[in-house]
């Protein structure tokens, strides 16, 4: 079957760094996308990997490895507005989404 | 960047009514469109799927006549809840596939939230 694992929560602290990973096992692999979702909200795209290694973006960063069916989210310099669910969401070979359950963070000053 | 409008974003109606749902791609045409159900605290749930033009495909579990979804423009995706009941009450996410821009390229509505009484 397919699966994607997170944690289910995570705490860091205001101006600190945060690591979020993600494991995943699909049928095929069209490419590997994090969103933010701060509660109430629909989620919003921060970042797709679709090749293997770092992308940067601001204060996000998102990494990638296929060959350990493995990503991580990267969050630096964290603010309370950071405070929200990111979730892990992978493009299977139908090109159909699957999702994590979402990793919530909560960020303490 | 690509928006997606969805209206309503707040509904509250009895039970055994009808409610439509409205799914806009306002700056680009979408080939492909998702319906997503949230509960709280829990993560999304992919509903169906729909493409321009043809019927939508429905995921295990989620019955195709009491989610009635129609997508008859490049625009626009209705999903209608039949005769809502109380457990029906969600949080209700659209999100619209840019087919000019890449199949990875997805965009999410606000979302519309259901409460029915």
């Amino acid at each position: 079957g397919q699966n994607i694992d997170q944690p289910t929560e995570m705490t860091a602290t205001e101006g600190a760094i945060v690591q979020i990973n993600c494991t995943y096992q699909t049928s095929g692999f069209n490419g590997l996308f994090w969103y933010q979702q701060h509660a109430g909200e629909a989620p919003t795209f921060l970042s797709y990997n679709v090749l293997d290694g770092l992308e940067e973006k601001g204060r996000f960063s998102s990494f990638l490895s296929r060959s350990k069916g493995y990503s991580y989210l990267l969050l630096k310099e964290l603010q309370m507005k950071d405070s929200a669910s990111y979730l892990c969401a992978v493009m299977d070979s139908n090109y159909q989404l699957i999702w994590g359950a979402g990793t919530k963070l909560i960020i303490k000053p | 960047g690509a928006v997606v409008s969805q209206h309503p974003s707040w509904v509250i109606c009895k039970s055994g009514t009808s409610v439509k749902i409205e799914c806009r791609s306002l700056d680009f045409q979408a080939t492909t469109m998702f319906w997503y159900r949230q509960f709280p605290k829990q993560s999304l749930m992919l509903m169906a799927t729909s493409n321009e033009g043809s019927k939508a495909t429905y995921e295990q579990g989620v019955e195709k006549d009491k989610f009635l979804i129609n997508h008859a423009s490049l625009t626009l995706s209705t999903l209608t809840v039949t005769s809502a009941h109380p457990e029906d009450s969600s949080f209700y996410i659209c999100s619209a596939r840019d087919g000019g821009r890449g199949m990875e390229t997805q965009y999410f509505g606000p979302g519309t939230r259901l409460l029915v009484l």
